[in-house]
């Protein structure tokens, strides 16, 4: 069974605070992960990807991925309103064809 | 241009209706697929289509047909829907089934079957 889980929330910060959401996924030989922001009523949109142990960042959006902890995550600096959305973490194991997704972190960045 | 295009972006079909959901792209994937999302949930996915053959079914119900007609092209045909089908249809593609790479997703079709 592949999962991948997040905490539903919501998470809410305040206006130019860091956000941080988090993500741990079952299957070890997972390899890539990515974080999709979704606004409500629409499609997900991808924002980071992330293959190697380590941190990736770019922009206000760092990624996270620790391979032994199986443990991924998304810190967001100086939050905006404009944030506040629905985070989605997806693994996908080598030769998948599919994303295994979790359930949504909910953000919302208080004024 | 990474983009992914689906229309139409909304669609309201009575059960006995037979309709078409088109989903386009233009970055040379080779891999296209289709995901339902209902609220408040993530999506879930439907088919794979690899190199214009279809290689996965998630056990969809055959009131659900897909077609590829080119490597750009996905459809997504609808006969006798329910209203338990009524959601968020995303097309999404990769570079390749089965690769590391970042799937893209389209701007969905909200679909409501009445």
């Amino acid at each position: 069974q592949k999962e991948v889980e997040q905490n539903s929330g919501p998470l809410s910060v305040p206006e130019g605070a860091i956000a941080s959401l988090n993500c741990t996924y079952s299957d070890r030989v997972s390899q890539s992960f990515f974080w999709y922001r979704q606004y409500s009523g629409k499609s997900p949109e991808l924002i980071m990807s992330i293959y190697s142990n380590g941190d990736k960042e770019d922009g206000r959006f760092t990624a996270q991925l620790n391979k032994a902890s199986q443990y991924v995550s998304l810190l967001i600096r100086d939050s905006q309103p404009s944030d506040s959305a629905t985070y989605l973490c997806a693994a996908k194991p080598p030769g998948a064809n599919n994303l295994f997704f979790g359930t949504g972190t909910r953000l919302t960045v208080i004024p | 241009d990474t983009e992914v295009t689906q229309t139409p972006k909304h669609l309201v079909m009575g059960m006995t209706n037979k309709k078409s959901l088109k989903c386009e792209q233009h970055m040379g994937h080779r891999a296209m697929y289709w995901y339902k999302q209902k609220a408040k949930k993530p999506p879930e996915l439907m088919f794979v289509y690899s190199y214009e053959k279809l290689s996965i079914n998630e056990s969809v119900p055959s009131r659900f047909s897909p077609e590829c007609p080119n490597s750009s092209l996905l459809n997504l045909h609808l006969h006798a829907l329910q209203p338990e089908d009524s959601a968020l249809y995303l097309c999404a593609s990769s570079q390749i089934a089965g690769g590391p790479g970042e799937q893209f997703f389209g701007p969905g079709t909200r679909l409501t079957v009445l």
